[in-house]
């Protein structure tokens, strides 16, 4: 069975600019979860789509968005990039509302 | 007050020792339960679920107290391999056929030669 799956692994972006990330969850999986993790730090919940729908936001600002397609794989877009922005962006994948989450290797964003 | 918390450590042992980390959790609608293993610059990996009966794989044990609303994780014969970061997950009801995970802050452990 393939895991999640995530593209780009590296994206480099300079301020201001807009950054999409991709994911493909588990096949049979429904929910698709985003976090940050910035150096040194905790996983910082982003997003969290299932069946299309956002389901429920972290604390961040409306910069952040994303979506789920009809096939389940998502994408995280980042608008007006910061460089706080740098971190490492998680996707995971789940069936609800018991199973656990499988993560994907992730994409390593460096805004500079 | 947040939904799960750990000790965030580092916990420095020697080789074959045993080890031990704690997590609380504060819903005490919580229905189920994960420990997670993060490597440095990786993404965490699923190391056990957590049963109301306690479960063992290997040289790990976890176990569940409903009742003072923490989760442990036993790991005996430390290896070197075992150097990480191990993440603890609760998951909790949310809306009316979904629950929320929720991940603590992680808890390093070293294990030295």
């Amino acid at each position: 069975e393939a895991g999640v799956t995530q593209s780009p692994t590296h994206l480099i972006k300079t301020r201001g600019q807009q950054a999409t990330l991709r994911c493909s969850p588990i096949s049979g999986h429904t929910s698709v979860y985003w976090y940050q993790q910035a150096l040194g730090l905790g996983l910082q919940f982003l997003l969290w789509y299932d069946e299309g729908e956002e389901r429920n936001r972290g604390n961040f600002p409306p910069r952040f968005s994303g979506r789920q397609f009809p096939n389940y794989s998502s994408e995280l877009n980042v608008n007006a990039l910061e460089l706080e922005d740098s971190a490492l962006y998680l996707c995971a994948s789940s069936r609800p509302p018991w199973d656990e989450q499988f993560f994907g290797p992730g994409t390593r964003l460096t805004v500079l | 007050r947040k939904e799960v918390e750990q000790d965030p450590g580092p916990f420095n042992v020697p080789e074959g020792a045993t080890v031990a980390f704690n997590c609380t959790y504060s819903n005490s609608a919580s229905q189920s339960f994960f420990w997670y293993r993060q490597d440095c610059r990786k993404e965490p990996k699923l190391l056990m679920s957590v049963y109301s009966s306690g479960n063992e794989d290997g040289r790990f044990t976890a176990q569940l107290n409903r009742a003072s609303q923490y989760i442990s994780l036993l790991i005996r014969d430390s290896k070197l391999s075992d150097s990480a970061t191990y993440l603890c997950v609760v998951n909790i009801p949310y809306l009316y056929n979904f629950n929320k995970f929720y991940f603590g802050s992680g808890t390093k452990l070293n294990v030295k030669p």
